[in-house]
Parts: structure tokens; C-alpha cells; sequence
């Protein structure tokens, strides 16, 4: 059974740019759900997806936006990036009726 | 929506000493209660979960209590290892089915 799988491991962008993170769930695993860690905090919710669509929004702004394909692998887009939106990106995976959630390693992201 | 408090943030324990780590929680909604462990430069790996029909669960040297009525669960650790070295997070799975994390403790085991 494959886990949850994340890329790129690391990125690092300037303000302003855009961002393309990728999420491929454990298999068997239809919902995914996406959060944010700063430094030295706990994971934040983002959005979760699923049947391809977002069905659960955290307080993020709209710049933040997702997808989630037919494989249900996902992606997260962050448009416009803050210096604030340095943090590591996690992607967490589970089927619809399960509680449990199971995280990939995570994207670190450093916006300069 | 849901607020996930945790304490301590840091706890030094002796190696083969008990740990524990407390939370509580405010939406009286939340059915399912997970915890944590992260290990530096990964992500969070599930060691123990608890529902609310259950008060107290045990998987060898480690168990999750709940105590619905006052809104507050914990993890305990027996004989602690030095791998038991990490952040420890606990959640509370909301009425809208997001998981809401407190800050985390930090852990560290001194042999």
C-alpha cells in the first residue's frame, strides 16, 4: 500500500509568484485535505476536496485554491504569495466515512 | 468553530518515565479525537485516535483518555524511550469534518 506522496520537498519562490503544489492520496483513499504549518505551530486546515470538488473551506483567502483530479491526486495553488505564506504544506488523505487521516511529508515552502 | 487548546508545550521527561499531554476542546460536536507524532522535517503520523463513545483506549505503552463531560482528552506515554522524542499535536475532528490541531507539545526523552 502506497502512502501519501508530496512535490516538490522544497520550493522556494519571491512575493508575488504563484505556486503549484502536488498531492497524491494513499491509495484507496478518496478525500483529501490540505493545511498549512508555520514554525513551531500546529497544521491549519485549508480546503478539503472531494469528487473533485472543494466540499470544506478553512479561514484562508481565495487565493488559495485547489483541484482534485479523477485519480484523486490534488493539487494546491496559491496566487500572489505573502512572506506570511512561508510554512510547510501538508496534504492528508482518507476515505469518505473514515475518520482517519493520513499525512504525506509535507512541501516546504520559503517565500522571499 | 472549533478551538483545540494543549499543554504543556515543552515537557523533559526521564528515559522510562510517563508522560502526558492534555488538551481540551470546545465544540461539543467533535466525535473523534487523533493524535500526532512529528518527527523533525516530516509529516504527522497518527499513533492514536479515540471516538466519543469510548473513555479510554491502550495500544502497548500508549493511551488516549476522553472525558466528554469537561471536554478534555490525553495521551500518556509509559516508559518513555528516546525515540518517543518528538512533537506530539492532538486534534478534534469538527462538526463540518476538518480537523482542528492544538500547538503541539514538544517532547524530549534524556537517557
Amino acid at each position: 500500500e502506497t502512502g501519501v506522496t508530496q512535490s516538490p520537498t522544497h520550493l522556494i519562490k519571491t512575493r508575488g509568484q504563484q505556486v503549484t503544489l502536488r498531492c497524491s492520496s494513499q491509495s484507496g483513499h478518496n478525500t483529501v485535505s490540505w493545511y498549512q504549518q508555520a514554525l513551531g505551530q500546529g497544521p491549519q486546515f485549508i480546503f478539503q476536496y472531494y469528487r473533485e470538488e472543494e466540499n470544506g473551506r478553512g479561514n484562508f483567502p481565495p487565493r488559495f485554491s485547489g483541484l482534485q483530479f479523477p485519480n484523486y491526486s490534488s493539487e494546491l495553488n496559491v496566487n500572489a504569495l505573502e512572506l506570511d505564506d512561508s510554512a510547510l504544506y501538508l496534504c492528508a488523505s482518507r476515505m469518505t466515512g473514515d475518520n482517519e487521516q493520513f499525512f504525506g511529508p509535507g512541501t516546504r515552502l520559503t517565500v522571499l | 468553530g472549533e478551538n483545540v487548546e494543549q499543554h504543556p508545550s515543552t515537557l523533559s521527561v526521564q528515559e522510562g518515565d510517563s508522560a502526558v499531554i492534555k488538551c481540551t476542546y470546545s465544540d461539543s460536536a467533535s466525535n473523534y479525537f487523533p493524535w500526532y507524532k512529528q518527527e523533525l522535517g516530516k509529516g504527522p503520523q497518527l499513533i492514536i485516535d479515540i471516538r466519543s463513545n469510548v473513555g479510554e483506549k491502550k495500544d502497548q505503552r500508549i493511551a488516549v483518555t476522553l472525558n466528554k463531560t469537561a471536554k478534555h482528552f490525553s495521551l500518556h506515554i509509559t516508559e518513555t524511550q528516546p525515540e518517543d522524542s518528538a512533537v506530539y499535536f492532538c486534534a478534534a475532528h469538527d462538526s463540518w469534518g476538518k480537523l482542528q490541531f492544538g500547538a503541539g507539545t514538544q517532547v524530549v526523552v534524556t537517557p
